[in-house]
């Protein structure tokens, strides 16, 4: 089955600078999605970003874009101009064929 | 309306106990899955399914049975709880392949 890292358990970031979180994977598809989560305290997932594998071009979304690199299997999200409210973990997700994996997860903090 | 609701949210159990959760979700979707968070937040896969048709059944003991009466519902049933089965179950359902999940608040299930 495939396998997604997240490197980073724990990642501080002060408010309003950037911050960039980390994710490989292990797959021998090349059709595939991928994903980032974040959990609150509250501990509802909520999707921040999508990326299909097939395209080159980055997602973005508002302050969050990632750097997907397809041959170096590598999907780090970068956090611009970080709010108190991004503090959550991050989970980094492979899904193909309904099989969706989730990295073990990245802490983040944000100092005022 | 709640897209995708569990229940209960919360259940205190004593070892060797039989319990089940509910999902359901309201929003059409042909997939739906359950997850296991540990105490280190890890998210695992336990099942997924298709149209009622089961497409992954992780290395989870057998004494965790999924069932999925219609489309809308995965209910999880869990046989001789154990102290090690403690954790947050979430249920999540998507469109289709590739597409974002949508989780469920998660049910706490504490085995005393």
């Amino acid at each position: 089955a495939q396998t997604v890292t997240q490197s980073q358990p724990e990642m501080s970031v002060q408010e309003a600078e950037t911050v960039t979180l980390s994710c490989t994977y292990d797959t021998s598809e090349s059709d595939y999605y991928l994903f980032w989560y974040k959990q609150p305290p509250s501990r509802q997932m909520i999707l921040v970003i999508r990326q299909e594998a097939y395209k080159q071009q980055n997602a973005t979304e508002n302050r969050f874009s990632v750097n997907f690199q397809k041959a170096a299997k590598s999907f780090s999200l970068k956090i611009s101009d970080s709010q108190l409210g991004d503090a959550a973990m991050y989970f980094c997700a492979y899904e193909v064929d309904n099989d969706m994996r989730f990295g073990a997860g990245t802490r983040l903090t944000v100092k005022p | 309306d709640t897209a995708v609701s569990q229940t209960p949210k919360y259940l205190v159990t004593q070892m060797g106990n039989d319990k089940s959760i509910k999902c359901e979700q309201n929003l059409g979707h042909d997939t739906m899955y359950w997850y296991k968070q540990d105490s280190k937040k890890f998210l695992k896969i336990m099942f997924s399914y298709n149209n009622k048709e089961l497409i992954i059944n992780e290395t989870v003991p057998n004494r965790f049975s999924p069932k999925s009466p219609d489309k809308a519902h995965l209910n999880l049933h869990i046989n001789s709880l154990e102290l090690g089965d403690s954790a947050v179950y979430f249920c999540a359902s998507s469109p289709y392949g590739g597409t974002e999940a949508f989780f469920g608040q998660g049910t706490r299930l504490t085995v005393v």
